[in-house]
């Protein structure tokens, strides 16, 4: 039973252009949400994060936006960039307990 | 330089044999999680330890055992592997925030790729 899903598996998008990865999660008891991005032979590395009181955080080039009724999450990209082509991964915890759960991961390629 | 290290990063074993990942972090973290990435899984959460001598399982702990007797070690037990286990095993760590939200910004080791034949 999957509480955390990223439905698409690969994403390929031209540089310059906005890149949206999408994550949908099924827990209504999930109040915090984040973005790792991993490339090959590291480990994932923290993007950005969300509370559930917020619909939308914004960093730099990457904005995550939130639909609590819908219980879905996605991360732009703005511009994006050939360096920004990596597996990312949703996450999502319940605050109240050190459980974090991921979803699948999305390879994003962006083609200069 | 503030790191999560695991040792060793490469490991081919056979079943049965038990076999230890260590775990160290220098950033004086009191979260320290284990996961595995699987193709089409992605990570799930083995154990956690929000503190010293404090360890929780997380989605996936059968067949792994950890310890936390000092805040800077968490290592990763397999006491009899199987070839189900074979994977990739990251550490990760993290403060624990007075609202429990900032474990969650975790930093992750280079990973352990796993081979049980």
């Amino acid at each position: 039973d999957q509480q955390v899903k990223q439905n698409s598996p690969s994403l390929s998008v031209q540089e310059g252009r906005i890149s949206i990865l999408n994550c949908d999660y099924t827990n209504s008891m999930f109040d915090y949400f984040l973005w790792y991005k991993k490339y090959p032979a590291e480990g994932p590395t923290f993007l950005i994060s969300i509370s559930s009181i917020k619909d939308k955080n914004e960093d730099g080039r990457f904005t995550v936006f939130l639909n609590k009724s819908a219980k879905h999450l996605s991360l732009h990209i703005v511009p994006s960039q050939p360096g920004d082509s990596a597996v990312y991964f949703c996450a999502a915890s319940d605050g109240n307990t050190g459980k974090l759960i991921f979803g699948q991961g999305t390879t994003l390629q962006v083609k200069p | 330089e503030a790191q999560v290290t695991q040792n060793p990063r490469y490991l081919i074993t056979v079943t049965g044999k038990k076999l230890t990942v260590t775990c160290s972090q220098n950033m004086n973290h009191e979260y320290m999680s284990w996961y595995r990435q699987d193709p089409g899984l992605g990570l799930r959460q083995i154990y956690y330890s929000m503190n010293v001598e404090v360890t929780d399982k997380g989605d996936v702990p059968e067949g792994y055992k950890v310890s936390r007797k000092e805040k800077r070690n968490f290592p990763l037990i397999l006491e009899s592997p199987s070839p189900n286990q074979t994977s990739l095993y990251f550490c990760a760590s993290s403060t624990s925030g007075r609202h429990l939200m900032s474990y969650n910004e975790q930093f992750f080791g280079p990973g352990t790729r796993l081979t049980v034949l």
